[in-house]
Formats: C-alpha cells, structure tokens, sequence
C-alpha cells in the first residue's frame, strides 16, 4: 500500500517565519504535488515535481518555494509566513504514467498567528 | 489551462436516496475525469475514474457519466448510506496535472 507521510499533522508558526512542510512517499513514484485546501476552493496546486531537483509552479505558487533533492521527498517552504496562508496543506505523489492516481497524504493543518 | 467548476457546494439527502454531483471543465481535449472521496479528517481518495472513449461507468453504487460535447461530467450514488457522507472532488488534467473542482460536502441522514 502506497504510503505518503507528511512530517507533521498541526504546526502553529507565527508571521514572518520560516516554515518547511516535509512529505515522503515509499512507492518510487517520480509525480510529487503539494496542494492547499481551503472550504469554499477545492484543491489548489502550490507547486509540483516531476524528478528529483525539477519544480513546476502550480496555480498559487506565490509565498511558496519547493525543493526535491531526492525521489522520495518533496519539501515545501514558506518563505516568509503570514496569515493569509493558514491553510490545510496536502502533499500527492504519483507514478509517471498517464492517468495515474494521485496518493495523498494526512494533511498538515497550518495557523500563522 | 483547465478550468473545472462543480456544484452544488453542498448536498444533503436522506438515506437510501440518490445524490448527483456535476463538475464542467473547459479544455476540450481533456480525456480523463477521476473523483476523489475525502471523509472528515482523512486523506482525499480516488474512488472512480471515467476516460473520454466511454459514456458512463460503474461501481457498485457509484457512477460517473461524461458528456464530452456538453464538457460536463457526473457522479451519481445510489442507495445513499451514512459512510457515504463526505467531501466529493471531481478533477481534470492539465498538462500532466490534476486540476480540482471546489468540492461537494455530502451529507447522508439517517
């Protein structure tokens, strides 16, 4: 069973600070995504990657940066935190193929204060 | 790029009732229309998926129809039951990415 694990399920962080989200996948897959859910607006991509040290903006990169140094990790920084991004964040991973299905993770529930 | 709007926002049906939920997409040559099913406090999961080639098809209870000249596409559960109550979202692709609707919140009553 595909498992993706996000470093933390409720972080609290105050404006201005420096925030990484981690996300690890045990599966191979090459496709990671960071999406952020908010009532009202669905899913929305940050950011995604397609192979070790590749990004692509999504649709909100704004305020987000990502980094993937290996296949298996997809980290996602808050440059400078501030309120407007407290938020639920989801991290996915996929394989390469066309149509494949995403695996999510738990979620981290973020509150910048 | 994609563009999916889906509604209602929000549903409530009594159990044993059939829900219906619509998404419409913008991209013509979208060929790939997956739903996921988050229930509170869990992860989203696929649940089932429709490509452009087929009309209509089946799960058990859940259903999805496309209508690729209309550019909307369909969840239908039948038999609603209590454990069907959740966060429903439909998606399409874009250049190698999943685009999301805004998501239904259905509630089943018992």
């Amino acid at each position: 069973d595909v498992k993706v694990t996000q470093s933390s399920r409720y972080l609290v962080k105050r404006t201005g600070e420096k925030v990484f989200l981690e996300c690890v996948q045990d599966m191979d897959h090459e496709n990671m995504f960071w999406y952020r859910q908010d009532p009202g607006l669905g899913l929305r991509l940050i950011y995604f990657s397609y192979d070790v040290k590749m990004k692509e903006k999504g649709d909100i990169p704004e305020g987000y940066s990502v980094s993937r140094e290996k296949k298996e990790r997809f980290s996602l920084i808050l440059e400078s935190a501030s309120t407007n991004q407290t938020s639920m964040y989801l991290c996915a991973s996929s394989y390469r193929g066309r149509h494949s299905p995403l695996h999510f993770g738990n979620g981290t529930r973020l509150t910048v204060t | 790029g994609e563009n999916v709007e889906q509604h209602p926002s929000t549903l409530s049906v009594q159990e044993g009732d059939s829900a219906v939920i619509k998404c419409t997409y913008s991209d013509s040559a979208s060929n790939y229309f997956p739903w996921y099913k988050q229930e509170l406090g869990k992860r989203p999961q696929l649940i089932i998926d429709i490509r452009s080639n087929v009309g209509e098809k089946k799960d058990q209870r859940i259903a999805v129809t496309l209508n690729k000249t209309a550019k909307h596409f369909s969840l239908h559960i039948t038999e609603t039951q209590p454990e069907d109550s959740a966060v429903y979202f439909c998606a399409a692709p874009d250049a190698g990415k999943l685009i999301f609707g805004q998501g239904t919140t259905l509630q089943v009553k018992p």
